[in-house]
């Protein structure tokens, strides 16, 4: 059950895109097509932004989009909005009805 | 809409119990499972354990076995009983929904969240 591996921080200028990788194994990420993605700011609880790897619930703007290849899922934010600064977690079921987090990526907009 | 509100979190001794608490509100409690999550200050999000719809169907991450129990009750309300407290356990702890109804491995994933009670174990 180790943590799966994002990077620390990614930034961005207004307008851009981003994409934040979230690192697993055959086990979690590879295994399954459960990867969910969450955005928490500063001292809020986590918001619900991308499930079963592309999928958006209501409510979430399509800037927002999730992908998957081998052991490594993605989140990529199109046209970086200065209220997209947070931080960003992965999150993959990972078998006998456990889940496993991403260490987290703190978004930056410049 | 749906409402989760945690309570229970306070200072405790190294080795001592809590019980924590999730008052659900604004959908059907008895189709969702739900989660509870971890969050030590200044780190990130960790998994702890998770009850089926119906309460039979309990798991956990391994460092919190054999110490924790997650439970719920018909009231709408679900629980964490954790003993043996260590400096480790210290976080805000969050309580979650899982996103679909009953229990298929699809529908698990955490999608609504309290806003956690803070539980600090300390000499």
């Amino acid at each position: 059950q180790s943590a799966l591996t994002q990077p620390p921080s990614v930034s961005g200028s207004p307008g851009q895109s981003v994409t934040i990788s979230c690192t697993g194994t055959s086990g979690d990420v590879g295994g399954y097509n459960y990867v969910s993605w969450y955005q928490q700011r500063p001292g809020k609880a986590p918001k619900f932004m991308i499930y079963d790897v592309n999928e958006r619930p209501s409510g979430v703007p399509d800037r927002f989009s999730g992908s998957k290849s081998g052991n490594t899922a993605s989140l990529t934010i199109s046209g970086l909005q200065s209220e997209d600064e947070a931080d960003y977690y992965c999150c993959s079921y990972a078998g006998t009805y456990s889940f496993v987090f991403g260490t987290g990526t703190t978004v930056t907009v410049l | 809409q749906v409402h989760l509100v945690e309570s229970g979190g306070g200072v405790v001794q190294p080795g001592k119990s809590l019980r924590l608490s999730c008052a659900a509100s604004g959908f059907n409690f008895n189709n969702y499972g739900m989660h509870w999550v971890r969050q030590a200050p200044g780190k990130g999000l960790e998994w702890v354990a998770i009850v089926s719809y119906e309460g039979s169907k309990t798991y956990y991450t391994n460092s919190v076995k054999g110490r924790f129990t997650i439970s719920r009750d018909s009231e709408n309300t679900v629980y964490l009983e954790m003993n043996n407290l260590r400096p480790d356990d210290t976080a805000l702890y969050y309580c979650a929904r899982a996103r679909g109804i009953f229990w298929f491995e699809k529908l698990l994933s955490p999608d609504f969240w309290g806003q956690g009670t803070l539980v600090t174990v300390s000499p």
